[in-house]
């Protein structure tokens, strides 16, 4: 069974810095990994899917490394910004029996907050 | 193109009332996943469809919520006799094909309030 864990909880920094969210995963036979945000009372918004053949995958100021060996997954959000305060979340499949697909086990998120 | 919606965005039941969330995913994607977020909480797996068929519903928490997509396309989540810790947001999401290099979709949500 996958398990997912997302540390730290919360994060403040001030505007500008370069920053680090962690996530860690039981269950290395995945084929990708998914980063979202959330912003309060929203839905989810995918930022980044990394496939197993990867080890990085940038999108804008945001990088999401992906080190299956070590079940571990960090997303670095450069030169941070108000609008980025949201809760991050890392999502790791897990197979739905022999159906082909797979279901998303989240870990419980990032509450990022970014000081203007 | 339109995204996965959802409706109603807000629903507050009383306990022990039926409700029904309705998910309209991506226009001819095939998979078809809902979801349950408590508060503070990530989301975790409640049921999957491939197109029509049910086939996955082991996270469904007890035999009060059932789900259905008959026409392999909308798919509706009902909730029997709500009970106040059926509180949560509730997230649909949806994928092109069956797959594991087919990435999900996730509508809004509907933030359910039992009181």
């Amino acid at each position: 069974k996958q398990e997912v864990t997302q540390i730290p909880a919360a994060l403040s920094v001030p505007e500008g810095e370069n920053l680090v969210l962690n996530c860690s995963f039981t269950d290395s036979a995945i084929y990708n990994l998914q980063w979202f945000r959330q912003d309060p009372g929203k839905g989810l918004t995918s930022l980044l899917l990394i496939q197993s053949s990867q080890r990085e995958q940038t999108s804008g100021r945001l990088n999401a490394s992906l080190d299956k060996s070590s079940g571990r997954s960090t997303l670095y959000i450069a030169a941070s910004q108000p609008g980025d305060s949201a809760t991050y979340l890392c999502a790791a499949p897990q197979r739905i029996s022999n159906f082909g697909n797979e279901k998303l086990t989240f870990g419980t998120g990032t509450r990022l907050t970014i000081i203007p | 193109g339109a995204g996965v919606s959802q409706s109603p965005r807000y629903k507050v039941a009383k306990r022990g009332q039926d409700v029904a969330l309705r998910c309209d995913p991506i226009s001819g994607h095939v998979s078809l996943f809902w979801y349950q977020q408590a508060l503070g909480q990530g989301p975790e797996f409640l049921t999957y469809f491939q197109n029509e068929a049910q086939l996955d519903k082991s996270g469904l928490p007890s035999d009060r919520f059932f789900a259905e997509r008959p026409e392999g396309s909308v798919s509706t989540l009902k909730i029997q006799r709500t009970q106040q810790e059926d509180s949560a947001v509730y997230l649909c999401a949806s994928s092109l094909d069956v797959g594991r290099a087919y990435e999900q979709y996730f509508g809004p949500g509907t933030r359910l309030t039992v009181t």
